[in-house]
């Protein structure tokens, strides 16, 4: 099946600061790809559309000051969550489909993001 | 919008049991239905879907589930429970039309040798 891969794996990084994952689909073009939170022992909960070109299309309730997402190419979405604080400590995966709405959603490998 | 509740969010079965988790979706047309799961610290891997095709969906690893529009559900069962059987299961769904996936609360299924 297709890959999608994310990076970084896991990262730490102080209170403020601001943090960039990466969102990648590997052997196939991606225009839309999706950016979920999944809190321990939780569900994915999703956040935001991403969409080739133009600009996220952000779930209610999310701040999207605060989740910055870029999708400047079609193999390429990047998630900047700005001015970090320890509650936005979570696992964020990202996904991509190769069709339509029946098809398979392949998945990143998530990025546990700690704020200290 | 639509929505999928998952019945359960542990269940527990000796190895060799049948394993069923249960799944409900609300929506006034059948929407496309997933079952996929995932283990500790991976991303998700799907493990069957339905699509308007057949209503009993043969899936990875032995599992399959069935699409039932009168009871709204798409249960996820296994004949016999394996030790690796131990994840954490979503069921999730799309409108048609629509592109984004969202996701039941999910269930964690434990293996008891």
């Amino acid at each position: 099946g297709a890959v999608v891969s994310q990076h970084p794996s896991w990262v730490i990084c102080k209170s403020g600061t601001s943090v960039k994952i990466e969102c990648r689909s590997l052997d196939f073009q991606a225009t839309t790809m999706f950016w979920y939170r999944q809190f321990p022992k939780q569900s994915l909960m999703l956040m935001a559309t991403s969409n080739e070109g133009s600009k996220a299309t952000y779930e209610q309730g999310v701040e999207k000051d605060k989740f910055l997402i870029n999708h400047a190419s079609l193999t390429l979405s990047t998630l900047t969550v700005t001015s970090a604080h320890p509650e936005d400590s979570s696992f964020y995966i990202c996904s991509a489909r190769v069709g339509g709405p029946n098809t398979e959603a392949f998945f990143g490998q998530g990025t546990r993001l700690t704020v200290v | 919008a639509q929505s999928v509740t998952q019945l359960g969010s542990h269940v527990s079965v000796s190895e060799g049991a049948l394993v069923l988790l249960r799944c409900n979706y609300s929506s006034s047309v059948p929407p496309y239905l997933f079952w996929y799961v995932q283990y500790p610290n991976q991303g998700l891997q799907l493990l069957l879907k339905y699509t308007s095709a057949a209503t009993l969906v043969k899936g990875i690893n032995g599992f399959e589930a069935e699409f039932k529009k009168s009871e709204t559900s798409f249960h996820l069962t296994k004949p016999s429970a394996h030790m690796s059987d131990a994840a954490e299961y979503f069921c999730a769904v799309s409108e048609q039309g629509a592109q984004k996936l969202v996701f039941g609360q999910g269930t964690r299924l434990t293996i008891n040798p």
